[in-house]
């Protein structure tokens, strides 16, 4: 079954507490990118890889780093979370201008 | 630069009443534009996408939208709704050139008997 995973689904952390969010996908997909979702402002993207080792910024890049070392895996990385970056995330593959499928999200909070 | 600017942020409906969802774009290359559902505690699902041909697409669900150019607009429409169609949906589009994709900030649907 063709799909995007992440993990952990739900997480509570602390200020200042390093933490990672995993991203899989079995389609083997070239574009992969990161979204966060907050009310009223849609999703808003964090940053998107074109293929392995090509990662770019995109509209809220600050506080994450991504890697794309393999074509499946693309992880989110929060070095130093803060509470603003409180909210779901999104992680998503697409081949090209095909269907872009979207993981089940993962819930955020920072204290 | 480029951004998608979805007019209406909640949309009431009664049901089998018709529903228009509004999006305009501004790229300044030329794009290709998809509609998104997010039904309640879900993902996201594409509705359908218009990438050439002919500007009228149809989707899921009893779902079209129009594609017009000159007004760089992609609305969204169902001549009749159901319960089942509360939803947020968003608009989204891909540049041709870094074929990069960015959503609007999303309409709620809230279809009432």
């Amino acid at each position: 079954e063709a799909q995007v995973t992440q993990n952990p689904r739900y997480l509570i952390t602390v200020t200042g507490k390093k933490l990672t969010v995993t991203c899989s996908q079995n389609m083997n997909h070239e574009y992969m990118s990161w979204y966060r979702q907050d009310p009223g402002l849609g999703l808003r993207q964090i940053y998107y890889s074109m293929n392995v080792e090509v990662t770019d910024k995109g509209d809220v890049p600050e506080g994450y780093k991504v890697s794309r070392k393999e074509k499946r895996n693309f992880p989110l990385i929060l070095e130093s979370p803060s509470p603003n970056q409180t909210s779901l995330y999104f992680c998503a593959s697409r081949q090209g201008l095909e269907t872009q499928y979207f993981g089940p999200g993962t819930r955020l909070l920072v204290l | 630069a480029q951004s998608v600017t979805q007019l209406d942020s909640q949309v009431p409906v009664f049901e089998e009443a018709p529903v228009e969802l509004r999006c305009n774009y501004s790229s300044s290359v030329s794009v290709y534009l998809f509609w998104y559902v997010q039904y309640p505690n879900q993902g996201l699902q594409l509705l359908l996408k218009y990438l050439s041909g002919s500007t009228l697409v149809k989707g899921i669900n009893g779902f079209e939208a129009e594609f017009n150019k000159s007004q760089t607009s992609f609305h969204l429409r169902k001549p009749s709704v159901h319960i089942s169609d509360t939803a947020e949906y968003f608009c989204a589009v891909i540049r041709s050139n870094d074929y990069k994709l960015s959503f609007g900030a999303g309409t709620t649907v809230t279809v009432r008997a």
